[in-house]
């Protein structure tokens, strides 16, 4: 398609699992953003890639959240041993270049139990 | 650093109410400025942008205009529909390689 995919669209999972989530972004886009929305909380940036290298990553709330990116394209935000309050919608966005608008996903609904 | 603050919702309104929606800013350097809204149960959509001072956005009968005297970028609309019903974010973006930054968000709901 022609717009950015995230895949779940919905996850329940128990406390202390791992659980990975993925964005597809628009075909050419070199910049893609992680997003967190919890509920009344706005959004609050995670991570950003350039191309495959992640220059800000300042917004990871702690050691259990990673993310990768491959081949420029497809990324992965892994969460480790899953607490209640990573409850929350998970948004990916991309864009042709850092300064340019970003396009978004659906976003991945989290939920721990 | 960058901030950006909007008004707090909910706001509700009658059908063809005028909305505003208040956002200001706080940033160094001459940042770009977004409204971006999000339908319920769907992700962050562009609905308009200016990237520079006295510049107007427009889209779907919103407009926003930039201004810097203020540091504002508010967001209005003559005639509010039912199908605006949405939360509406504000969101800046800084020179160089930073990411949006955006507002807590407006939820907005138009009663028939």
């Amino acid at each position: 398609g022609a717009g950015v995919s995230q895949s779940p669209s919905n996850k329940v999972t128990e406390k202390g699992k791992d659980v990975e989530l993925r964005c597809d972004p628009i075909s050419g886009h070199t910049a893609l953003y992680w997003y967190r929305q919890s509920l009344g909380q706005g959004l609050e940036f995670l991570i950003y890639f350039q191309g495959n290298s992640a220059p800000d990553k300042s917004g990871l709330p702690s050691d259990r959240f990673s993310a990768e990116r491959t081949g420029g394209s497809v990324s992965t935000l892994t969460i480790q041993r899953t607490q209640q309050e990573d409850s929350a919608v998970y948004l990916c966005a991309s864009s042709a270049y850092s300064n340019q608008p970003q396009h978004f996903g659906d976003g991945t609904r989290l939920s721990i139990l | 650093g960058n901030s950006v603050t909007q008004m707090e919702g909910p706001v509700t309104l009658s059908e063809e109410a005028f909305l505003t929606i208040n956002c200001t800013y706080t940033a160094t350097g001459y940042p770009s400025l977004f409204w971006y809204v999000q339908y319920p149960g769907e992700g962050l959509q562009l609905l308009l942008k200016a990237t520079k001072a006295d510049d107007k956005g427009s889209n779907k009968g919103f407009e926003a205009t930039y201004r810097k005297e203020t540091t504002s970028f508010h967001l209005e609309k003559g005639s509010v529909q039912v199908s605006d019903s949405a939360v509406y974010f504000c969101a800046l973006d800084g020179s160089g390689n930073t990411p949006l930054v955006f507002g807590k968000g407006t939820r907005l709901s138009v009663i028939a």
